[in-house]
């Protein structure tokens, strides 16, 4: 297994367009997560999933977010209808989740963004 | 809620020297604590992760300690070089969340 996969590393789009970015996680994780990082900032949490369930959707995942994880396997995030604001790198991490509570993230190396 | 913060924002150091960075959170009740690493424009390495039962956790000349009743955490770095130069960002697990909260990042030159 090599990791958490994230597809493409970068990509550059004009405002308004779509954009999706994919994830595969380490295979026998049962759960996913997506971040957004800004310059100077720390990542901040989007949304998880435990299987294909979406668990959890931070306030900052906008109706112009959606993200999808069908069969439990890789996940999808989109955007729609890009803004300038949406120029971020974004991360995708997985973990197997226990039921001690305890979970132990490992990330990818990211999806960059740049809206023009 | 959550929050996690790390001083300084910024540090820089000569080669050789002994540094630390510090990581407060405002929720004790966690799971674990991690620092990564992560070079600009790339994604996060991770350097020691510290389950809430253990007080610290070594690997090579990082240390990282965590004091769970006061919210702190530390990571030592001892002996600088230039390729230790990075952001540094600590994230906590646990509590009322499941999921990692990240602290701003201290970014960490070292002069050769």
């Amino acid at each position: 297994d090599t990791g958490v996969s994230q597809d493409p590393r970068h990509k550059i789009t004009k405002r308004g367009q779509n954009v999706t970015f994919r994830c595969d996680p380490i295979s026998e994780h049962n759960r996913l997560y997506w971040y957004r990082q800004t310059l100077g900032q720390g990542p901040e949490f989007l949304t998880y999933f435990q299987n294909e369930a979406q668990l959890e959707k931070s306030r900052l995942l906008s109706d112009r977010f959606s993200a999808e994880r069908p069969k439990g396997s890789f996940s999808t995030l989109e955007i729609q209808r890009t803004e300038q604001g949406d120029s971020a790198m974004y991360l995708c991490a997985s973990s197997l989740a226990g039921l001690s509570g305890a979970n132990v993230l490992t990330f990818g190396a990211g999806s960059r963004l740049t809206v023009l | 809620k959550q929050e996690v913060t790390q001083i300084p924002a910024a540090l820089s150091v000569p080669e050789g020297e002994n540094l630390v960075l510090n990581c407060s959170f405002t929720d004790s009740a966690i799971y674990n604590l991690q620092w990564f690493r992560q070079d600009p424009g790339k994604g996060l390495t991770s350097l020691l992760l510290i389950q809430s039962s253990q007080r610290e956790q070594t690997s090579g000349r990082l240390n990282a300690s965590l004091d769970k009743s006061s919210g702190r955490s530390t990571l030592y770095i001892a002996a600088s070089q230039p390729g230790d130069s990075a952001t540094y960002l600590c994230a906590v697990y646990g509590g009322a969340t499941n999921k990692l909260i990240f602290g701003t990042g201290t970014l960490l030159a070292v002069q050769p």
